[in-house]
């Protein structure tokens, strides 16, 4: 089954504890994006990668990382994670077209930072 | 000015209604256009794409272009609860945006 798989779904954490969500796609796409999601401010993009080893800042890159070592893989890191950074997160993959493919979302992640 | 932009609602309308959602974008070099259906707490899901101006029908569902105005439309023909969710604009020129989204209400 074509599917973009996010872990862990659910996390609390405290500040300051590095963390790293997980995100993986078996569609051979070669475009992949990370998003948090906060009440009325709709999906911003935190960083995006157009292939292996090429990544990208988005709208709201700072406090996050992010690698591209492989193509089906795009983990998110959280190097020093703070209260401001709790949301809901979403890992999303696509083909690189010329007019730009849709995108596949994984199941989201919910982060809280205490 | 926003890059994309929705009608924030909440829209709210009776069952079997037609739902009329709203979108304009600001990067007229934008070549392909979304639109997604997002339940409360889910991942949004892809239900019409378009990619030139005119109209896209899907079962109940008709997308709406108009480059020259840079105006993006979702119909949605008799609405059921079901339909009840936020529905994301999406437009791509070399990334993709996002517009903050509509909540639609179908009242039984």
């Amino acid at each position: 089954e074509a599917q973009v798989t996010q872990n862990p779904r659910y996390l609390i954490t405290v500040t300051g504890k590095k963390l790293t969500v997980t995100c993986s796609q078996n569609m051979n796409h070669e475009y992949m994006s990370w998003y948090r999601q906060d009440p009325g401010l709709g999906l911003r993009q935190i960083y995006y990668s157009m292939n292996v080893e090429v990544t990208d800042k988005g709208d709201v890159p700072e406090g996050y990382k992010v690698s591209r070592k492989e193509k089906r893989n795009f983990p998110l890191i959280l190097e020093s994670p703070s209260p401001n950074q709790t949301s809901l997160y979403f890992c999303a993959s696509s083909f690189l077209g010329q007019a730009g493919g849709e995108q596949f979302f994984g199941p989201g992640t919910r982060l809280t930072v205490l | 000015q926003k890059e994309v932009e929705q009608n924030s609602g909440p829209l709210s309308v009776p069952e079997g209604a037609i739902a009329s959602l709203n979108c304009t974008y600001s990067d007229r070099g934008s070549q392909s256009f979304f639109w997604y259906r997002q339940y409360s707490g889910k991942s949004p899901e892809l239900i019409m794409s378009i990619y030139s101006n005119g109209d896209k029908e899907d079962g109940r569902f008709t997308a709406q272009l108009n480059k020259a105005s840079q105006y993006v439309s979702l119909l949605i023909r008799d609405s059921q609860p079901s339909d009840s969710a936020t529905y994301l604009c999406a437009v791509n020129r070399a990334d993709m945006r996002f517009g903050a989204g509509t909540r639609l209400t179908v009242k039984p």
